[in-house]
């Protein structure tokens, strides 16, 4: 499985844009990205799942180059509810992405 | 999205006790899988419960330790054995979804062990 790298932590203010960069550069052919939010006390839950390009959904969008040895979530105006540790994983069309990285701590802050 | 059920919550145990842990979803899922997520780490990979047959385990995980139920696919069980205070940790029950790659998540079984 494709190896993710991403920042341990961000800071941000309140209703700015915040993008998170993850590094997966083995990803393989068939591999999809996903990316999940984990609040603490809770299960961790899914935002976005891209193969290429770009996608967009009602909380964020994933942007992901042609080479697609990165990819980037990008939540639009955040609030303090946005806090949180966000997951970015690679897996294949098998089924799923299994390991976790340590994930980027995102901090929002008044 | 499926949703996902576990009991108990949150417990409390004492040292070289066991607790299971259940998990029900709501709907048959193919693939079941769970995790544990120590204080303050990632998430890691216990075991694949396998509908009607034993379950995968995962490097540094035994099935002495962490016995795995699935008895349908709707729903299995973990069970920690001889608790001591390392496995304090969050234990989440998750799935794959029935439309594409996505793994789905209960909200945790927190086990403290004192």
């Amino acid at each position: 499985l494709a190896k993710t790298t991403q920042p341990i932590s961000m800071d941000s203010y309140e209703g700015q844009e915040v993008n998170i960069t993850c590094s997966h550069n083995n990803i393989a052919t068939n591999d999809y990205i996903t990316w999940y939010q984990q609040f603490p006390s809770q299960g961790p839950r899914f935002i976005i799942q891209g193969y290429k390009t770009k996608v967009t959904n009602e909380v964020a969008s994933l942007f992901i180059p042609a080479d697609r040895k990165s990819s980037t979530l990008s939540l639009p105006r955040v609030s303090l509810s946005d806090t949180a540790v966000y997951y970015c994983l690679v897996g294949g069309l098998s089924g799923y992405a299994l390991n976790f990285g340590k994930g980027t701590s995102l901090l929002v802050t008044p | 999205s499926a949703v996902i059920s576990q009991k108990p919550s949150r417990d409390i145990c004492q040292r070289g006790t066991s607790l299971t842990i259940q998990c029900q979803v709501d709907s048959q899922v193919t693939m079941m899988f769970w995790y544990r997520q120590q204080p303050g780490q990632s998430l890691t990979l216990i075991a694949t419960a396998n509908q009607g047959s034993e379950a995968t385990y995962e490097s540094g995980f035994v099935i002495d330790k962490f016995p795995i139920s699935r008895p349908n696919l709707t729903f299995s069980t973990l069970t920690v054995s001889n608790m001591s205070p390392e496995d304090s940790s969050i234990y989440l029950c998750s799935v794959v979804g029935r439309v594409g790659n996505t793994i789905y998540f209960g909200e945790g079984s927190w086990l403290t062990v004192v």
